[in-house]
């Protein structure tokens, strides 16, 4: 599986927007970018996934670069309740086996 | 969204005893669940894949002797921590994929286990 990096640790203030960048220089063609978030004590929720394009939910948004190798996680407007470890994952969705493989995220606090 | 289910949320027991957690997918179906376990301040580390009605996938380094599976429909997979040591005291966590689905998958709350 391809790796993904992801900074340790980020900060940001409530009610403002958090950039959180994913650097995936050895992605496959057939590769999918996962997020995944993780609040403390709590399974991971998904956040978002994407292929090519950028996408919208009512999450947040995945910005990918035009040579897919790095993507970047946008919250528009960060709440206490957002403060969790973000996983960004890359998955060949092509072996249909589903499996995901967590690296070590960015721990995201948000500060009121 | 669809919801994941984990019993018990928490248990302890004595070393040389045997655990089994439940995973559940509530309200849908889900021909594989996969399990993971994380240590504090760490990652999920991926154990094993289940697929219903056949023998589980185990990644390597996970003894499968030791980390029973047992997938016997497609709302409940098990895993079973045989003869449990301090060691294997860790977050546990189930997931599941939808039937014919390759997009999300949804996780259940996890289950903390403690081997005394």
């Amino acid at each position: 599986d391809a790796k993904t990096t992801q900074p340790n640790s980020m900060e940001s203030n409530e009610e403002e927007p958090v950039h959180l960048p994913c650097n995936h220089s050895t992605i496959s063609g057939t590769d999918y970018i996962h997020w995944y978030r993780q609040l403390p004590s709590q399974g991971p929720e998904y956040v978002i996934h994407g292929l090519t394009s950028n996408v919208n939910n009512r999450m947040a948004s995945l910005a990918i670069a035009e040579d897919r190798k790095s993507s970047t996680l946008i919250l528009h407007r960060a709440t206490l309740r957002d403060a969790a470890v973000y996983y960004c994952i890359l998955r060949d969705d092509s072996g249909n086996t589903g499996k995901l493989i967590f690296g070590q995220g960015t721990t995201l606090q948000v500060k009121p | 969204g669809a919801v994941v289910s984990q019993h018990p949320s928490r248990v302890i027991c004595k070393s040389g005893t045997s655990v089994k957690i439940e995973c559940r997918s509530l309200d849908f179906q889900a021909t594989t669940m996969f399990w993971y376990r994380q240590f504090p301040k760490k990652s999920l580390m991926l154990m094993a894949t289940s697929n219903e009605g056949s023998k589980a996938t185990y990644e390597q380094g996970v003894e499968k002797d030791k980390f029973l599976i047992n997938h016997a429909s497609l709302t409940l997979s098990t895993l079973t921590v045989t003869s449990a040591h301090p060691e294997d005291s860790s977050f546990y966590i189930c997931s599941a994929k939808r039937t014919r689905s390759y997009n999300e998958q949804f996780f259940g709350p996890g289950t903390r286990l403690t081997v005394l």
